[in-house]
């Protein structure tokens, strides 16, 4: 079974910051792993989709990467904004299923 | 246009009720898939389903049962509404099995 576990559960940093999101998973037989941001009281986004045999995935200030043989994946974020406040929640794809891990809390100040 | 669409977006019940929430997809994805994202935020998968199979997570009480009358569409249907039934729904798609899901918006269901 499946499990994936979010590093840290909340962070907190200034604007302008770099920081880095972990995401480890204990089953390496995945489709894709995901990575989907969610406000508060939101629906889920998208923000990342990497496939199984690929090892990273950039899109604009997100850079994600992943390394299935040690089950871990990153979400980096560049100069981080406040409008980057959120929940950030990583997903491991299996062939029914999408098992999510409880997120990281991101809390951008000005 | 929206991709994955649920209604209500809001749902409130008494306990023992029986429910729907209805998902659409036109994206034309032969997956069609339901999530419960409890108070404490944790998504879990509760059905996976296409023409082909369904599959069910264990977890799930039977009082849940899926139903699609045709490929866009995945309903869920709750009977004797429990409290802890309380959360909000997710429908997805996708493609295939294993392929990038899609998310509707979700549907806060309070029992009450």
């Amino acid at each position: 079974k499946q499990e994936v576990t979010q590093i840290p559960a909340a962070l907190s940093v200034p604007e302008g910051e770099n920081l880095v999101l972990n995401c480890s998973f204990t089953d390496s037989a995945i489709y894709n792993l995901q990575w989907f941001r969610q406000d508060p009281g939101k629906g889920l986004t998208s923000l990342l989709l990497i496939q199984s045999s690929q090892r990273e995935q950039t899109s604009g200030r997100l850079n994600a990467s992943l390394d299935k043989s040690s089950g871990r994946s990153t979400l980096y974020i560049a100069a981080s904004q406040p409008g980057d406040s959120a929940t950030y929640l990583c997903a491991a794809t299996g062939y029914s299923t999408l098992t999510f891990g409880k997120g990281t809390m991101l809390l951008v100040s000005p | 246009d929206t991709a994955v669409s649920q209604t209500p977006k809001y749902l409130v019940t008494q306990m023992g009720n029986d429910k729907s929430i209805k998902c659409e997809q036109n994206l034309g994805h032969d997956t069609m898939y339901w999530y419960k994202q409890d108070s404490k935020k944790f998504l879990k998968i509760m059905f996976s389903y296409n023409n082909k199979e369904l599959i069910i997570n264990e977890t799930v009480p039977n009082r849940f049962s899926p139903k699609s009358p045709d490929k866009a569409h995945l309903n869920l249907h709750i009977n004797s509404l429990e409290l802890g039934d309380s959360a909000v729904y997710f429908c997805a798609s996708s493609r295939q099995q294993g392929a990038k899901q899609y998310f509707g918006p979700g549907t806060r269901l309070t029992v009450t």
